[in-house]
Parts: structure tokens; sequence; C-alpha cells
């Protein structure tokens, strides 16, 4: 089984703040590892994953992700954050059955 | 390219009237999946498909039913509603069930049950 727990349930911070939201995870079989996110009703959006090789993973719209196997974490970041970025967060790991779990959600909120 | 299409968008049913959800995805996508979301539960599987005809259940099955007759089709069938089904519900897909793709979601369809 899996299970993902993102450690925060709210992060609001200023903009062009740096951030970090933070997701570990625990599996007894090899996982990939995502991020969505998701802006006010809309659906999720694949915003970047892991899958093998070099462990830092990076989006087009700034954001990183660092997968760390010692310490099964897969840490969310950007250095300068905009107004735009409020949303929520999703941390998944989904295995090579296809099976996919999520966390409970991370709601960054960017103030002026 | 429309992606992930899910009708309605919004819904209202009566405690004990059925209902379903579509759902349509044009990327000729094997992997299917329905998934509820509950404020501060995040996202929960209801039920999955493999490929057109291939169908299992997923956390949280029970109350709903599906079929995959078309690969671009994964209707999900709510058999008798209940207050505890108001949620939003999620369509999401992805080109194989391999693990390594991410999921194309749709826009959600927002159902209260009263």
């Amino acid at each position: 089984a899996q299970s993902v727990t993102q450690l925060d349930s709210q992060v609001p911070v200023f903009e062009e703040a740096p951030v970090e939201l933070r997701c570990n995870y625990s599996s007894s079989v090899s996982v990939y590892l995502f991020w969505y996110v998701q802006y006010p009703n809309q659906g999720l959006q694949l915003l970047l994953k892991y899958l093998s090789g070099s462990t830092l993973v990076e989006s087009i719209n700034g954001f990183e992700a660092e997968f760390n196997k010692s310490q099964t974490s897969f840490h969310l970041r950007k250095p300068s954050v905009h107004i735009s970025d409020t949303a929520e967060y999703f941390c998944a790991v989904r295995t090579n059955a296809g099976k996919s779990t999520f966390g409970d959600g991370t709601t960054l909120t960017v103030k002026p | 390219n429309a992606g992930v299409t899910q009708t309605p968008k919004f819904q209202v049913l009566k405690t004990g009237q059925s209902m379903t959800l579509q759902c349509a995805q044009d990327m000729n996508h094997e992997y299917m999946s329905w998934y509820r979301q509950d404020p501060g539960m995040g996202l929960r599987l209801i039920h999955y498909s493999v490929g057109a005809g291939i169908t299992d259940q997923g956390e949280v099955p029970n109350g709903y039913n599906v079929s995959r007759s078309t690969t671009e089709d994964f209707p999900l069938r709510l058999l008798s509603a209940a207050p505890s089904q108001t949620s939003v519900y999620f369509c999401a897909s992805s080109y194989e069930g391999s693990g390594s793709d991410g999921y194309t979601f749709g826009s959600g369809t927002r159902l209260t049950v009263v």
C-alpha cells in the first residue's frame, strides 16, 4: 500500500518570497512521483513528475521538486512566487500497476 | 484538442434519484478513472479502467457503477443518490496504466444531494 502526507494544509506567503510545499510518501513498491496544481473551480493539472534519473525536476513556470529517496520526500519549491501561483497543490504517487494515491492537498495563498 | 470532457458541470439530486456523470476523452488514452474530492480529504479513487471492457473498483466504490464500452467514454452511475455522495467528481485519464504517465483531468462535476 502507498500513502502520501502533505505536511502543511495551508501555506501563506508574500509575493516574491520563496516557498516550499512538503510531501512525504511511503510505499512497499517503486513509485513514480507527481505534483499537480488546482486553480479555483478547475480540475487538476500536472505540474511536474519524477520518473528516474536526476533527482531535481523542473516545471515550465519556475517550480522545482527534489526527490529524496532516503527521506522518502518530494518537496516542491519556488524561489519567488507570484499572485497567480495561488492555488491548491497535490502530491501524488503512482505504482507500475497504475493506481495513484494523492495527498490531502496544500493551499498556497500568495499575498501582495 | 478537447482533452477530458465532463458533463454536467453542476447537478442537484434528491435522495434516492439516480443519474449518470459523463466522461469522454479524445486522446486515445487507455486508462481512465473517477475520483471524488471532498474538503480536507484529497482525491479518493472510485473506479478505474485499463481499457475498453475492463473496469475495477477503487477505494470508495460503494453506490457507484461504471462501464467502459469504448476507449473514449467512461460514465459513472449513481444508483440511488445519498447526501454522503455530495462531492466534486473528477474524471482522469492517461495514455496507459503503467504508472509513468501523469493524468489529464476533466474540469469536474459538482454534485449536491438533498
